[in-house]
């Protein structure tokens, strides 16, 4: 069965503190997409990354990086040097190419992630 | 491009009405449109999945007679929630999902902003 487990449900962190957002799920298709999505509290869900089963380079984009693990089932997301802007809640999800869920985005509970200053 | 609307943003109803949710993609064509409910503090939870000129596919625990989906056209789906009550107060989003495409694309989800549903 197909599922995603951030374990982490609240981080706080002080600004400029560099933060990981652990993600770790389960499929067992061979072809499948992660995706992390940023909720800020006005609820509007920002697309941030999403990268393929096939796809083991880490990335990174300004202040984010993905490592993306496929040995440990992970795709952990680090924020370096935190700001306030960023406190959001942030979403792992999964999306199965020919798995049961048919292409749907399967959602993990979330890490409210509070940056103070 | 690859934007979504919803409207309303957000609504307050008396318990027993029916409210109507909008989801529109502006700039682009969506054979599929996904409805998800979020009550605060939770995750994203599929509602149904609906599909241009067919039946929307609803996930289990998800009544259909009381969440009415329409998806007439390739960017209009609306969601109607029936004889409302306070339980159904929750963030309802949508997304959508682009036509004719193959690959890591196919899979890409688009989402409204969302509409903030409360019922007295």
């Amino acid at each position: 069965a197909q599922k995603v487990t951030q374990a982490q449900t609240e981080i706080s962190v002080v600004e400029k503190e560099d933060v990981t957002l652990d993600c770790v799920y389960e499929t067992r298709d061979t072809t499948y997409y992660l995706f992390w999505y940023k909720q800020p509290p006005s609820g509007e869900l920002v697309f941030l990354i999403r990268r393929n089963s096939f796809d083991e380079q880490n990335e990174i984009s300004g202040r984010y990086s993905w490592n993306f693990q496929k040995s440990t089932s992970s795709f952990n997301f680090t924020i370096t040097a935190s700001q306030v802007v960023d406190s959001a809640v942030y979403f792992c999800a999964l999306s199965e190419a020919f798995g049961g869920s048919q292409g749907n985005l399967i959602f993990g509970k979330g890490t409210k992630l509070s940056v103070k200053p | 491009g690859a934007v979504v609307s919803q409207h309303p943003s957000r609504v307050i109803c008396k318990s027993g009405t029916s409210v109507k949710i909008e989801c529109r993609s502006l700039d682009f064509q969506a054979t599929t449109m996904f409805w998800y409910r979020q009550f605060p503090k939770q995750s994203l939870m599929l509602m149904a999945t609906s599909n241009e000129g067919s039946k929307a596919t609803y996930e289990q625990g998800v009544e259909k007679d009381k969440f009415l989906i329409n998806h007439a056209s390739l960017t209009l789906s609306t969601l109607t929630v029936t004889s409302a009550h306070p339980e159904d107060s929750s963030f309802y989003i949508c997304s959508a999902r682009l036509v004719g495409l193959a690959g890591p694309l196919a899979y890409e989800q688009y989402f409204g902003p969302g509409t903030r549903l409360t019922v007295t």
